[in-house]
């Protein structure tokens, strides 16, 4: 156990509807990093946030959005789902950003089922 | 960009055997993280071994070890007295010293066979 939790394991929904999905980092840990697992794409870095505020972005689509709230629980919001979408949503956190080791610590993961 | 490159998609070798996973990285900083991950069936990502490349010497937990080769961007995993529980996707991954996210290969699948 990471010490990460993930809320749903599992979701499924529609093309074009819209779904949120929670993360709660690792207690102390403040920067919280979203990955995207799909068959097709591999494992991809999608959104970053420190203590609040966005600190990186990779190849996250503008479809999709997120946010870190005062308690450093961390939301993915994607919208106008694509069965493409279907994939594995990771939360990983980290103690802080620019801190060596720069190891991250991955939830278990939520499931996302487009249909 | 930074790009990791795992070469073997599948490996299979006796359990109690030695096997070794290549992964090679390209980046551009001179100040920068290397990890392997390890995802069994469950799907759970676990933190296998890492290596700063500020340092010379070669990580190693336990069974695993690594050997970094940082003048030709090489970092494979040695796994050593394989065990069944090491069946699993084996991923490389990069972080550099802005702590950004990770980048990662496309994995190799570990089976271990009794």
């Amino acid at each position: 156990d990471s010490g990460v939790t993930q809320t749903p394991k599992h979701l499924i929904t529609a093309t074009g509807q819209r779904v949120t999905l929670r993360c709660s980092p690792r207690s102390g840990d403040l920067s919280v990093y979203w990955y995207q697992q799909s068959l097709d794409q591999g494992l991809q870095f999608l959104i970053q946030y420190y203590n609040g505020e966005e600190r990186a972005k990779g190849n996250i689509l503008e479809r999709f959005s997120a946010q870190q709230f005062p308690d450093l629980h961390s939301e993915l919001n994607l919208s106008s789902l694509e069965l493409g979408d279907s994939a594995l949503y990771f939360c990983a956190s980290s103690v802080a950003a620019g801190q060596n080791p720069n190891e991250q610590f991955f939830g278990p993961g939520t499931r996302l089922t487009v249909l | 960009a930074q790009t990791v490159t795992q070469s073997q998609p599948e490996m299979s070798v006796q359990e109690a055997e030695t096997v070794t996973l290549s992964c090679t990285y390209d980046t551009s900083e001179n100040n920068y993280y290397l990890f392997w991950y390890k995802q069994p069936p469950s799907r759970q990502m676990i933190l296998v071994i890492r290596q700063e490349a500020y340092k010379q010497q070669n990580a190693t937990e336990n069974r695993f070890s690594v050997n970094f080769q940082k003048a030709a961007k090489s970092f494979s995993l040695k796994i050593s007295d394989s065990q069944l529980g090491d069946t699993a996707m084996y991923f490389c991954a990069l972080g550099e010293g802005g702590a950004d996210g990770l980048t990662f290969g496309k994995g190799t699948h570990l089976i271990i066979q009794p």
